[in-house]
């Protein structure tokens, strides 16, 4: 049974980069892609972007010139980084796994999840 | 605004059958995919791809589509089924993904 987690530090100043790391343990790490997807307190998802186990990345326009993912596939890790943070940036953010095919996509399985708060 | 729209919230009373819409161009072009997610803990999969459980996932959840929208619908809704539910597919482009606002389904 494959499972994530997300680890890295819970709180951030404003105006600094925000960075996480999701580990996967129990399954496979290549041949999927790998995605970041927050949620604001009392609000919806949203996703951030995605990277391939080959290093190829898209992301969420709304957010693409402050995001930058990466992966350590010896770790069987990926990576967030979220620049510039403002207190809109304050929310659970969640890593999957995601399965990506011509016309549909899924995310499974997620993280549990990592609360990270951005001080003023 | 998201190019998926949700109803915010439906009810059902415990037992019966509720369907929950998710609408949005891009569906006449890709399948959506649906999920649970009770307060405090992380989204879980329900339907993905034409109408596709993953296991573990009770067959009362089924998946369909027709146009612009797509449905998951509860047949039997039990008391646990109280969740907040939110679809997922591609935006207009077809290169990004998006989720839905999410529906909030209470069982009475």
């Amino acid at each position: 049974q494959e499972q994530l987690q997300e680890s890295g530090p819970g709180l951030v100043k404003a105006s600094e980069t925000l960075s996480l790391t999701c580990t996967v343990s129990g399954g496979s790490f290549s041949s999927y892609y790998w995605s970041w997807i927050r949620q604001s307190a009392g609000k919806g998802l949203e996703w951030i972007g995605r990277i391939y186990f080959s290093g190829s990345t898209n992301y969420n326009p709304s957010l693409k010139s402050r995001v930058t993912m990466s992966l350590d596939t010896s770790k069987n890790q990926f990576s967030l980084k979220l620049r510039s943070v403002t207190a809109a940036d304050t929310a659970v953010y969640y890593c999957a796994r995601a399965v990506f095919g011509d016309n549909m996509n899924w995310f499974h399985p997620w993280g549990q999840g990592t609360l990270v708060t951005v001080s003023s | 605004s998201s190019e998926l729209t949700q109803d915010p919230a439906v009810s059902v009373a415990l037992g019966q059958t509720v369907r929950i819409t998710c609408q949005g161009d891009s569906l006449r072009n890709y399948y959506a995919s649906w999920y649970q997610q009770k307060p405090g803990q992380a989204p879980v999969l329900v339907i993905y791809g034409k109408n596709s459980r993953p296991s573990g996932i009770p067959d009362r959840f089924s998946g369909s589509s027709s146009g612009n929208t797509a449905s998951l619908t509860i047949t039997g809704a039990q008391a646990e089924d109280e969740s907040d539910y939110y679809c997922n597919s591609r935006d207009s482009s077809g290169n990004h993904w998006v989720f839905g606002g999410g529906t909030k389904v209470t069982v009475l």
